[in-house]
């Protein structure tokens, strides 16, 4: 499968916890996108990366999000000291130099008890 | 502020009806459009877009959309309906200045079709 990956697909955890995911770009993408949903709602964006500067940030992404790209392939998302409003499906996606449409992964459902 | 807006959060029809969902957007200058849809359990899938060009533009399963710049609006329109299309459909917005630009959704249409 060529598509966007994401790890894991879901994740419950307490609060106060630290959490992280993963997201693999389709792989000849340079830039990738975080977005957040929740229910009822559609997606709303969080960050953004070309290679691997992070060159936008949502106001939506507090102090407790981080988000890296290390390498400029794979991109993490980590949450610190998660909150109940935290539970969300996190959506990862990416797009090439070729266009600005953007392909979707299949998304992390985090649960906050 | 830049913003879409979905008039319809659940829309119902029966096979072989036609669709329409609407779409109204706000955003300065230019402007890309697309619609999404999620089928139950699968991800976000593009069903269509509108970069520059013909306004009238055709997607994937028969689907299409139109561009009024005039109405800020980019509805979308298929003429037969099938049980396979219901799914949630997200009518979205990105600045047409870059081809690197977060994408801007609406709420959402559920769309349940009864066979």
């Amino acid at each position: 499968d060529t598509g966007v990956s994401q790890d894991p697909r879901h994740k419950i955890t307490k609060r106060g916890q630290n959490v992280t995911f993963r997201c693999d770009p389709i792989s000849e993408h340079n830039r990738l996108y975080w977005y957040r949903q929740t229910l009822g709602q559609g997606p709303e964006f969080l960050t953004y990366f070309q290679n691997e500067a992070q060159l936008e940030k949502s106001r939506l992404l507090s102090d407790r999000f981080s988000a890296e790209r290390p390498k400029g392939s794979f991109s993490t998302l980590e949450i610190q000291r998660t909150e109940q409003g935290d539970s969300a499906m996190y959506l990862c996606a990416s797009s090439s130099y070729r266009g600005p449409e953007q392909f979707f992964g299949p998304g992390t459902r985090l649960t906050v008890l | 502020a830049q913003s879409v807006s979905q008039h319809n959060h659940h829309v119902i029809l029966s096979e072989a009806a036609s669709l329409e969902l609407g779409c109204n957007y706000s955003y300065g200058g230019t402007v890309n459009l697309f619609w999404y849809v999620q089928y139950p359990g699968q991800h976000l899938q593009l069903l269509l877009k509108y970069f520059s060009g013909d306004p009238l533009v055709k997607g994937i399963k028969g689907f299409e959309a139109e561009f009024i710049k005039s109405k800020f609006s980019f509805n979308l329109r298929k003429p037969s309906v099938q049980w396979s299309d219901t799914a949630e459909y997200f009518c979205a917005a990105a600045s047409g200045y870059s081809s690197a630009s977060k994408i801007i959704f609406g709420s959402g249409t559920r769309l349940s079709i009864r066979p």
